[in-house]
């Protein structure tokens, strides 16, 4: 299968740990994106990544969130002391570059209890 | 701010019965308008991409059409597989992510 894989696909956590989500982006796309989607709504636009470089960071992104791409392959999502107003899907998308279709994975989804 | 907004909100139509959804956008220069499929808990599946006023794309019973102001996902004899939330998102000049709408629930009834 080559296209976006997400590991967990889900995830139960209590209120005030820290959790970390994995996302294998397609193999020659060097763009990365984090989105999140609670019910009922279109994802929100987290951050991105233009190979190993972090380049944009929405105003949802609290401090308490941190992505990171290493090596400009696969990229993590980690969130420090959740809060229930965390829990959501959270969708990872890769694409080749600027306005080119983005491609998305399963997604992971999130409960804080 | 780029704005995206999808009606109707939710749809129900018969099998065979033709329908559109339609996709609003306000947004600093289009450089593209995305459609996407979502089934219930898995992430959004790429149908269509538009690039300029005027064009459209098809895919067996799917078509999209592109003006300078909003989007149409015509739907020609639904069948009940084609149920799925329908997904609107623009990229704009000043943006480098997407901006989706809140989707258009689709029932197609056998």
């Amino acid at each position: 299968d080559t296209g976006v894989s997400q590991d967990p696909r889900h995830k139960i956590t209590k209120r005030g740990q820290n959790v970390t989500f994995r996302c294998d982006p397609i193999s020659e796309h060097n763009r990365l994106y984090w989105y999140r989607q609670t019910l009922g709504q279109g994802p929100e636009f987290l951050t991105y990544f233009q190979n190993e470089a972090q380049l944009e960071k929405s105003r949802l992104l609290s401090d308490r969130f941190s992505a990171e791409r290493p090596k400009g392959s696969f990229s993590t999502l980690e969130i420090q002391r959740t809060e229930q107003g965390d829990s959501a899907m959270y969708l990872c998308a890769s694409s080749l570059a600027s306005a080119e279709t983005q491609y998305f994975g399963p997604g992971t989804r999130l409960l804080v209890l | 701010e780029d704005q995206v907004t999808q009606s109707p909100e939710a749809l129900r139509l018969q099998e065979g019965e033709s329908s559109s959804l339609n996709c609003s956008y306000t947004v600093s220069g289009l450089r593209g308008l995305f459609w996407y499929r979502q089934d219930p808990g898995k992430g959004p599946e790429f149908l269509f991409t538009l690039y300029s006023a005027g064009e459209e794309k098809e895919k067996e019973r799917l078509k999209a059409t592109l003006t300078k102001k909003e989007s149409f996902l015509h739907i020609t004899a639904p069948k009940p597989e084609d149920s799925a939330t329908y997904l609107c998102a623009v990229e704009g000049n000043y943006g480098q992510n997407f901006v989706f709408g809140p989707g258009t629930r689709l029932s197609v009834l056998p």
